[in-house]
C-alpha cells in the first residue's frame, strides 16, 4: 500500500527565513513521483515542485526545493526566504508508475510571522 | 491557457436529494480526477478517468456516487440520496497522464448537505 505521512499540523516561521516542511512517504514500487501543493486559504491547489525516484539532483522551482533522502524515504520541501504569502496548507503527494491514484498526506500548516 | 473550472462553486441541498457537480478540465489532458476534501485533511481519491473512461473507480465510497465523461472533456460527478456526511470540498484536477505529470487542480465545489 502507499501512504504518504505528513507529521507537522502546523509551523511557523518568520519573513525572509527557511523553512523545512517534513515529508515521508511508503511504497514498495521503486518508480514513483513526488509532489509537493500549496493551498492558500481561498482554496486552490497550486502545484510546487517535482521529483522523481530515479533523479539523481534535488528538485529546485526559485525559492522551493525539495530535499530529496530515498533511503529514508523522505522528501522534505524547503522554502527559502519566506514571504507572507506563503501562509497556506502544503500537501505532500505520490504517484507510483504502477497505479493512478495521487496519494496525499495530511497536510501542514504554515503561518508566516511578519 | 484556461485552467480546470469547475461549477458550481458551491452547492447547498437538503439530504436525500440528488446533485451533479460538473468539471471542465484543461484541453488536451487525457486524464481527469475527483477528489473530496474534508476540512482540516488532504484530498482523499474517488475517481480517475484516461479518456471517456473510468479507469480506477475505487475511491467512490458506495453506490450512491457516480461519474461520467462521455466525449473524454467534461465530467461531471452525479451524487444521489445525499447524506450529511457528503458535506465537503469536492475538487477535480487534469493532466497529461505522463508519470511525471502534475495534477491541475479547479478551484473546487463545495457541498453542504442540510
Amino acid at each position: 500500500a502507499q501512504k504518504i505521512t505528513q507529521t507537522q499540523p502546523g509551523m511557523f516561521v518568520q519573513e525572509k527565513e527557511a523553512v523545512t516542511l517534513d515529508c515521508t512517504y511508503d511504497t514498495s514500487d521503486p518508480s514513483y513521483g513526488l509532489f509537493w501543493y500549496k493551498q492558500p486559504s481561498s482554496g486552490e491547489m497550486i502545484f510546487l515542485i517535482y521529483q522523481g525516484s530515479y533523479d539523481q539532483q534535488n528538485a529546485t522551482e526559485g525559492r522551493y526545493s525539495l530535499n530529496f533522502q530515498k533511503a529514508r524515504k523522505s522528501a522534505n520541501l524547503v522554502i527559502s526566504a519566506s514571504q507572507l504569502g506563503d501562509s497556506a496548507m502544503y500537501f505532500c503527494a505520490m504517484r507510483v508508475r504502477t497505479g493512478n491514484q495521487f496519494y496525499f498526506g495530511t497536510g501542514t500548516s504554515l503561518t508566516v510571522i511578519p | 491557457g484556461a485552467g480546470v473550472s469547475q461549477t458550481p462553486s458551491n452547492k447547498v441541498t437538503e439530504k436525500g436529494k440528488y446533485v451533479e457537480l460538473r468539471c471542465d478540465p484543461i484541453s488536451g489532458h487525457t486524464a481527469l480526477y475527483w477528489y473530496r476534501q474534508s476540512l482540516g485533511q488532504g484530498p482523499e481519491f474517488l475517481i480517475y478517468f484516461q479518456g471517456t473512461g473510468a479507469a480506477d473507480d475505487s475511491g467512490l465510497p458506495n453506490d450512491r456516487f457516480f461519474a461520467v465523461r462521455p466525449e473524454g472533456s467534461v465530467s461531471t460527478l452525479k451524487i444521489q440520496r445525499t447524506e450529511r456526511g457528503d458535506s465537503a470540498v469536492y475538487l477535480c484536477a487534469s493532466s497529461r497522464d505522463r508519470s511525471n505529470s502534475p495534477l491541475h487542480f479547479g478551484n473546487g465545489t463545495r457541498l453542504t448537505v442540510t
